[in-house]
Order: C-alpha cells, then structure tokens, then sequence
C-alpha cells in the first residue's frame, strides 16, 4: 500500500528565506503527484501537478521536482512571504481507479515577517 | 476558472439527524470523491463516484452513503450523525486520465 510521508511536518522561518519541503513516497509505480495548499478551515488549492514522465513543474515562485526511482518529491518556494504561510500537502496518484489519490499529512509552514 | 461548490462552510447538527452535504463541479469531470479531514489522521477518503449513479466506498464508508443522480453533483449522507462524525468533510473532482484533483473548500461539521 501506498505511504507518503512529509519532512518536516512544521517549519517556521523568517520572510526572505529560500525553502524546501520534502515530500517521498513508498512504490514509485505513480502516474503523478500534486502539491497542494491549505490554509487553516479552508480547502486545498491545488499548486502544482507533476506527471510521472516530468522532472519539474514551475508556477511563480514555486518550483516542485520529482524523482520516481528514488520516491521524492520537493517543493522549492523562492523569497518565502509572510502570505505563504500555510500547510503545503503532497499527494501522489497511483492509478487502480479513480481512489488511487494517497496523501501526505503535511508541513505546516510559518514565515515570519 | 474550475469550481466545485460545496453548499455550506460550517453546519452544527444533534446527534441522530440525518445530515445531507452537497457538492456541484462545473467541469464537467467523471469522478468525484468526499474525504474527511481530522488533526493528526490526515485526509481519509470516505466514497468515490466515477459516473453517473456509481459509487465505490473508500477507506472509511461506515455510517455514511452517497448519492450521484447527476454528473455534477454528489452529495454525502450521514444516516444519523454521531459526535465521531465532527470533522472537515472535503470534496473533489477529477476528469478521467492523468489530471489533478480539484478541491472544494470545505464544510466544517459539528455534531453536538
């Protein structure tokens, strides 16, 4: 069965700072994985879906890559601000349907102003 | 842009009500899925719908069902809420092949 685990799970750092957040998964057989953020009571925002044949995927500041044999995944934010501040969810879809979508429990991020 | 539209953002309901949570996709996508969200468990999929009056339970269906009578629409029941059923209820969507999720934006459930 599919696990995805994030490192680390809570990270606070001050307003400037280049970051990364890790994210790797146990059977590299994914069709794709999707970063997504939440802030507190609200839904997930989808940022960044990265097919299995992709390395990367960029979208503003954000930069997510992905290694299929080694099961990791990182999401580079550049010039973190204070509205990053959020918890960043990976999740990786490994087909078997339409519920193959495992995800992990998250880092939560606080950047300091 | 895409939506899915989830009718209510926070509901309080007693214990032993049955309880509907609505969810409307405008992008026209096949499949559509209810998670719940609690501190420390993560997202737990709950049921899964990939068409019209199809469903499929998922991780955790015991005291809920579902109901699909139309593509853009899926909507969760709880039969008869219970205090353990208080979480963050999440609906999504997903066209058939290789593409993302999209989410809604949640619906805060208390049962009292």
């Amino acid at each position: 069965k599919q696990e995805v685990t994030q490192i680390p799970a809570a990270l606070s750092v001050p307003e400037g700072e280049n970051l990364v957040l890790n994210c790797s998964f146990t059977d590299s057989a994914i069709y794709n994985l999707q970063w997504f953020r939440q802030d507190p009571g609200k839904g997930l925002t989808s940022l960044l879906l990265i097919q299995s044949s992709q390395r990367e995927q960029t979208s503003g500041r954000l930069n997510a890559s992905l290694d299929k044999s080694s099961g990791r995944s990182t999401l580079y934010i550049a010039a973190s601000q204070p509205g990053d501040s959020a918890t960043y969810l990976c999740a990786v879809f490994s087909g078997g349907g339409a519920d193959g979508l495992t995800f992990g429990k998250g880092t939560h991020l606080i950047i300091q102003p | 842009d895409v939506k899915v539209t989830q009718s209510s953002r926070y509901l309080v309901k007693r214990t032993g009500e049955k309880v509907f949570l609505e969810c409307v996709q405008d992008m026209d996508h096949e499949n559509m899925f209810w998670y719940r969200q609690d501190p420390g468990l993560g997202l737990r999929l709950i049921y899964f719908s990939y068409d019209v009056k199809m469903k499929e339970k998922g991780d955790i269906p015991e005291g809920y069902s579902v109901s699909r009578e139309k593509k853009e629409r899926f909507s969760l029941i709880l039969e008869s809420a219970s205090t353990n059923q208080t979480s963050m209820y999440l609906c999504a969507s997903r066209s058939t092949g290789l593409w993302g999720y999209t989410f809604g934006s949640g619906t805060r459930l208390t049962v009292v």
